[in-house]
């Protein structure tokens, strides 16, 4: 079992969408939870950052962790088709602080 | 947020040459730096961790005789990849920090190498 698991996708939505995007993990020493936007042929780019369980809300975008379930999550407001690209969640623990990525799930935001 | 730039964007070379990949923090002083290989569709795959003036650590698989890293200064870490073959082509990707108990790090462009 992957540390870190994420559905690949695609997810296909239409524009103005509530997006909702998902990782498990199981290591219970992981505190520090990043999602990444990744565009094609790009490097990723730190959208969200959450220490612990709780909320964080930033703009469209709220990021949510569940330590109870080891469950975190993405959402995005009214989704726009710029918004299309691959989202990458990441966890790490208090002691070396290197994330540990999932694989990214594709979204596509259509018109 | 702080930029990383990574170079070059895309590179092509020949079997068996050798070839530099360039990661510079241009806005802060990044005491780790680290090296990821992205096959498509995959995730990230940590390579290495370099820390300033210090040897790598690779990660268990990763030959370091073939992917050299130097980590010289604060702003710049520099990926070799010696005697390449065709399984080297990937995206190659760094990423840096500015201290190593900062959880947040800073991606470069990426990488693209072909190896024809």
């Amino acid at each position: 079992q992957k540390e870190v698991e994420q559905d690949p996708g695609p997810l296909s939505v239409p524009e103005g969408a509530i997006v909702s995007l998902n990782c498990t993990y199981s290591n219970s020493a992981f505190q520090y939870f990043m999602w990444y936007r990744q565009y094609s042929r790009k490097g990723p780019e730190l959208l969200m950052y959450t220490y612990s369980s709780g909320n964080k809300e930033d703009g469209r975008f709220t990021a949510q962790v569940d330590k109870s379930s080891k469950y975190i999550s993405l959402f995005i407001r009214d989704s726009q088709p710029s918004d299309s690209a691959t989202y990458l969640c990441a966890c790490s623990s208090g002691g070396s602080y290197i994330p540990t990525f999932g694989r990214g799930t594709s979204l596509i935001v259509h018109p | 947020g702080a930029v990383v730039s990574q170079h070059p964007s895309r590179v092509i070379c020949k079997s068996g040459t050798s070839v530099k990949i360039e990661c510079r923090s241009l806005d802060f002083q990044a005491t780790t730096m680290f090296w990821y290989r992205q096959f498509p569709k995959q995730s990230l795959m940590l390579m290495a961790t370099s820390n300033e003036g210090s040897k790598a650590t690779y990660e268990q698989g990763v030959e370091k005789d073939k992917f050299l890293i130097n980590h010289a200064s604060l702003t710049l870490s520099t990926l070799t990849v010696t005697s390449a073959h065709p399984e080297d082509s990937s995206f190659y990707i760094c990423s840096a920090r500015w201290s190593r108990g900062s959880t947040e790090a800073f991606f470069g462009q990426g990488t693209r190498l072909t190896v024809v």
